[in-house]
């Protein structure tokens, strides 16, 4: 079946402009994750949504930062001002589940290139 | 709180070669899950395996084995007679029974395997 689509694959934004991204999960899939690579780094975890449940944002490194999540499936995150040091690839990834109790596999998108300038 | 370590940052290896990538995690939950993604040139990470903590049983599937060790909180992979399409960065990640939201990764081993 289809997996996890990002769009756009590549954004190249100005300084303070604002920027949405878009995420399709897999169909099925109850949670949806983003994540942050910079350069060489590894992921770093933004935020999370499970099913009809507050998101978790405990990962949102600035309130310039904002996801929403419509219709249990399709997600946009959304960031407003974008600076340089926003430039990373953003990577979306869903799960069947999304349980605490039983931590199923996260399957991820090919990502959004963002690139402020 | 929960950790992992990738300690080689970028592995050069000729075609056929074996490769081990290391892997260290910490964790104090007794109930977590170790995986590994390989992130090719294209950029989508690829699921390749997922361990529970109770499952200590290494696993191989065609040229990948996994070497899990509780006892040094490894989870090691290696790659038997490398090609040149095993060149990736590959991540190691954990996620345990009260972090189930979070997956926490290392920074990644790149990958690259000479003709």
């Amino acid at each position: 079946g289809a997996g996890v689509s990002q769009s756009p694959s590549n954004k190249v934004t100005e300084k303070g402009k604002d920027v949405e991204l878009r995420c399709d999960p897999i169909s099925g899939h109850t949670a949806l994750y983003w994540y942050r690579q910079s350069l060489g780094q590894g992921l770093e975890f933004l935020i999370y949504f499970q099913g009809n449940s507050a998101p978790d944002k405990s990962g949102l490194p600035s309130d310039r930062f904002s996801a929403e999540r419509t219709g249990g499936s399709v997600s946009t995150l959304t960031i407003q001002r974008t600076q340089q040091e926003d430039s990373a690839v953003y990577l979306c990834a869903s799960s069947l589940m999304g349980s605490g109790a039983s931590t199923d596999t996260q399957y991820f998108g090919p990502g959004t290139r963002l690139t402020v300038l | 709180a929960q950790k992992v370590t990738q300690a080689q940052t970028e592995i050069s290896v000729v075609e056929k070669e074996d490769v081990t990538l290391d892997c260290v995690y910490e964790t104090r939950d007794t109930t977590y899950y170790l995986f590994w993604y390989k992130q090719p040139p294209s950029g989508e990470l690829v699921f390749l395996i997922r361990r529970n903590s109770f499952d200590e049983q290494n696993e191989i599937s065609g040229r990948y084995s996994w070497n899990f060790q509780k006892s040094t909180s490894s989870f090691n992979f290696t790659i038997t007679a490398s090609q040149v399409v095993d060149s990736a960065v590959y991540f190691c990640a954990l996620s345990t029974s009260n972090t189930g939201n979070q997956f926490y990764f290392g920074t990644g081993t790149s990958l690259t395997v000479i003709p």
